[in-house]
């Protein structure tokens, strides 16, 4: 089993600024030709999980630019550019290898 | 906008059975481009892919931590999947979800059904 491991687990951020989190695994989420195996989620208060990020750093349909993904191998960012309020909850970030079983980091809790 | 519906018992009793069903909006559970799946969350363990379903139930897959007491199942004329999780413990308690399962390449989960909490207490 691939384990996600995130930092921070928390994060407190204010409006307008940057923020960053750190997804790390325990084997390589890239393939032959480059691609990288890692979505991240957002899970607003209250709400189920919505997917933000796929294959590394291609945004889901809908999901504003001032989010990206990075990173290769074994380490990935997720960065927002301008933090708003709507951006609070805690990020998941998920190994979506071609194999089972599919596994999330603890989850980075984002408060502002 | 396809949307997703957990529904099933919010307490069941330990040693017993956990079943739930995912009602799908539309028929696309019919075709065979997307897996469906099941993940839970609870305060211990985050969020766990418990197991997922794809070619109308001919082809599953499950978490080998749960594997001996899950079960997904689908009912394409109605629209939904199914879980059921035997022999629960307080282990058990917490939020599941459903949700549709695609290759980009790469797996993602989109979109989540809203989730409903599962209790095992006596």
């Amino acid at each position: 089993e691939i384990v996600m491991t995130q930092s921070p687990l928390s994060l407190l951020v204010t409006p307008g600024e940057a923020a960053s989190i750190s997804c790390r695994s325990s084997q390589s989420l890239s393939d032959r030709n480059g691609k990288q195996y890692l979505d991240w989620y957002l899970q607003r208060p209250g709400t189920s999980p919505q997917l933000l990020i796929y294959l590394g750093s291609n945004r889901a349909s809908g999901v504003p630019d001032r989010f990206s993904g990075s990173g290769s191998g074994t380490d990935f960012t997720l960065k927002i550019s301008r933090v708003e309020a709507e951006d609070v909850g805690i990020y998941y970030c998920m190994q979506g290898v071609r194999n089972p079983p599919w596994t999330f980091g603890q989850g980075t809790k984002v408060e502002i | 906008q396809l949307q997703l519906q957990e529904s099933g018992p919010g307490l069941v009793k330990p040693s017993e059975t956990l079943s739930l069903t995912c009602s799908v909006s539309d028929d696309s559970i019919n075709n065979n481009t997307y897996y469906w799946g099941w993940i839970r969350q609870s305060p211990g363990k985050g969020l766990e892919w418990i197991g997922s379903l794809y070619n109308g139930g001919v082809n599953t897959y499950y978490n080998p931590s749960l594997k001996s007491r899950v079960t997904i199942s689908i009912d394409t004329s109605k629209n939904h999947f199914s879980l059921m999780l035997t022999s629960v413990t307080a282990a058990d308690t917490g939020v599941y979800y459903c949700a549709r399962q695609g290759w980009s390449p790469g797996w993602w989960f989109a979109p989540w059904g809203q989730g409903t909490l599962v209790t095992v207490s006596s």
